[in-house]
């Protein structure tokens, strides 16, 4: 059974870091890209980062490019996100989710998800 | 950033048939598939449609897509109290180099 597991949030204050970690099981990690996406309250789904089966290849939305960094270790079935210089619009549930190929091209969509990790900037 | 366009909101009593609307552009829904996603708040959003128009194993066939042009629809038949939560379409968008969703549309079942 494939589950994706979340943790790290918090509370955090503006201008902090915080790093989320997804641990994941039930299929052979390194052979996948996987995602970050986050759901800002009363808003909707908003894509946040990826990263290819081999860790070689990322991507950002424009709203995190600098601030966050997408990683994972294949060794320990891990995905990472360091989250620097966290703004109050950074504050979300972030979501992982388990891609269908190793590369991040399309068509691709999301089979598993996490149930996610809230993450509140706020002094 | 932009978004695909859905209605807010959405509603139909048990049995009716409803239609949710997704609308895009030429830079993803255009050039690209459309996936549909259920998300019940406080859990894992799912999988519902994937392709424009296939279902992953264990999704009823109640739900179907379908997509034309820069414009895509996620219909659900025989509706049920189950139904009641939050739908999302998802397309990859060239332009941003990464999956772009709709902004959610709520379905009520009264």
């Amino acid at each position: 059974e494939v589950q994706l597991l979340e943790s790290g949030g918090g509370l955090v204050q503006p201008g902090g870091s915080v790093r989320l970690a997804c641990a994941a099981s039930g299929f052979t990690f390194s052979s996948y890209a996987v995602t970050w996406v986050r759901q800002a309250p009363g808003k909707g789904l908003e894509w946040v980062s990826s990263i290819g089966g081999s860790g070689s290849t990322t991507r950002y939305a424009d709203s995190v490019k600098g601030r966050f960094t997408i990683s994972r270790d294949n060794s320990k079935n891990t995905l990472n996100l360091q989250m620097n210089s966290l703004r109050a619009e950074d504050t979300a549930v972030y979501y992982c989710a388990k891609g269908v190929t190793k590369w991040l091209q399309p068509p691709d969509h999301f089979d598993y998800w996490g149930q996610g990790t809230l993450v509140t900037v706020s002094s | 950033q932009s978004v695909l366009t859905q209605p807010p909101s959405a509603s139909g009593t048990p049995g009716q048939r409803v239609t949710i609307s997704c609308s895009g552009s030429s830079s993803n829904i255009g050039s690209n598939t459309v996936n549909w996603y259920q998300h019940l708040p406080g859990a894992a959003p799912k999988l519902l449609i994937y392709s424009n128009n296939l279902r992953p194993s264990g999704v009823p066939d109640r739900f179907s897509g379908s997509k034309s042009g820069t414009s895509a629809s996620l219909a659900i038949s025989g509706l049920q109290s189950e139904d009641d939560s939050d739908y999302y379409c998802a397309a990859w968008d060239d332009s941003l180099n990464g999956p772009l969703f709709g902004g959610g549309t709520k379905l009520t079942v009264l």
